[in-house]
C-alpha cells in the first residue's frame, strides 16, 4: 500500500461543477502540499497545509490531521483547471517529499 | 526573475549512452532536489544536497549520478547502468534542507531508445 494515496485517478467534469479530489496517507507528517502538473509537465504549489483550511480563489484545501486525510475543492471548475493535482507529504523525518499518483483532472467546456 | 531552470525540456539518446541533465537556480536555496515521474506512478526521489559539496541517495539512485560543485547548480547524470531511463525527470529546490516548501523546474523529458 503506498503511503499516499489520491482519489479518483480520473475525473471528468462540466465547467461549472464543484471539483472533490482527496488524499489519504499513512505517516505521520509535518505537512501537506497540494500541487498543480500542467501538460507541460511544470509544477506549482497551490497549497501547503498543516492544519485547518486554505483559500485561494476557487480553491480550497483542507486537513484532518486526526484522520489523515485532506481534501482539494474546486468551486464553479473551468477548463483551464484541467491538470493532474498531485498531494504530496512531507513526513515527520526531515526534508522527504512522499508523493500520491496524482489525480487527471478534465473539465469540458 | 527568480527560479529554476532545466533544459532541455526534451532529450533524445540511444541506450548505453550517458546524458546529464542540467538544473540551474537562482533562488539562493541551499538544498536541491532530482525526482523522477512515470505514468501512473507518484514522484519518487532520485537524489537530493544539502549544501555545496554534499549530496545523498534517494530511493531510487542506482543508475543515476549527480554532482553539486556550485549552490546554483545541480546536474544529473543518468548512466547506461540504469535499466528503465526513459521518463519525466523534474530538479527542485527549497531555501534549507529542512524547508517544508519546495520549488520545482519545468521538468526534463528524457527518452531513451
Amino acid at each position: 500500500k503506498n503511503e499516499v494515496e489520491q482519489s479518483p485517478q480520473n475525473l471528468t467534469a462540466q465547467e461549472g461543477e464543484f471539483i472533490t479530489i482527496n488524499c489519504s496517507y499513512s505517516v505521520g507528517i509535518s505537512a501537506l502540499h497540494w500541487l498543480q502538473q500542467h501538460p507541460g509537465g511544470g509544477i506549482v504549489s497551490l497549497f501547503m497545509l498543516s492544519s485547518g483550511k486554505k483559500k485561494h480563489g476557487r480553491l480550497i484545501a483542507t486537513i484532518n490531521i486526526q484522520e489523515k486525510h485532506s481534501s482539494l475543492h474546486i468551486t464553479a471548475s473551468h477548463p483551464r483547471d484541467s491538470a493532474v493535482y498531485i498531494c504530496a507529504v512531507y513526513g515527520t523525518s526531515y526534508g522527504k517529499l512522499t508523493f500520491g499518483q496524482g489525480t487527471i483532472l478534465t473539465v469540458h467546456p | 526573475d527568480g527560479g529554476i531552470t532545466q533544459s532541455p525540456k526534451y532529450l533524445f539518446r540511444k541506450e548505453g549512452q550517458n546524458v546529464t541533465l542540467s538544473c540551474e537556480q537562482n533562488l539562493n536555496h541551499d538544498a536541491m532536489y532530482w525526482y523522477r515521474q512515470d505514468p501512473g506512478q507518484g514522484l519518487r526521489l532520485i537524489y537530493y544536497s544539502q549544501i555545496v559539496n554534499d549530496f545523498q541517495k534517494g530511493d531510487i539512485a542506482e543508475g543515476y549520478s549527480v554532482s553539486r560543485e556550485k549552490k546554483e547548480s545541480f546536474p544529473l547524470t543518468v548512466t547506461s547502468a540504469q535499466k528503465n531511463p526513459t521518463a519525466f525527470y523534474l530538479c527542485a529546490s527549497s531555501i534549507r534542507p529542512t524547508t517544508n516548501e519546495q520549488y520545482f523546474g519545468p521538468g526534463t523529458r528524457l527518452t531513451v531508445t
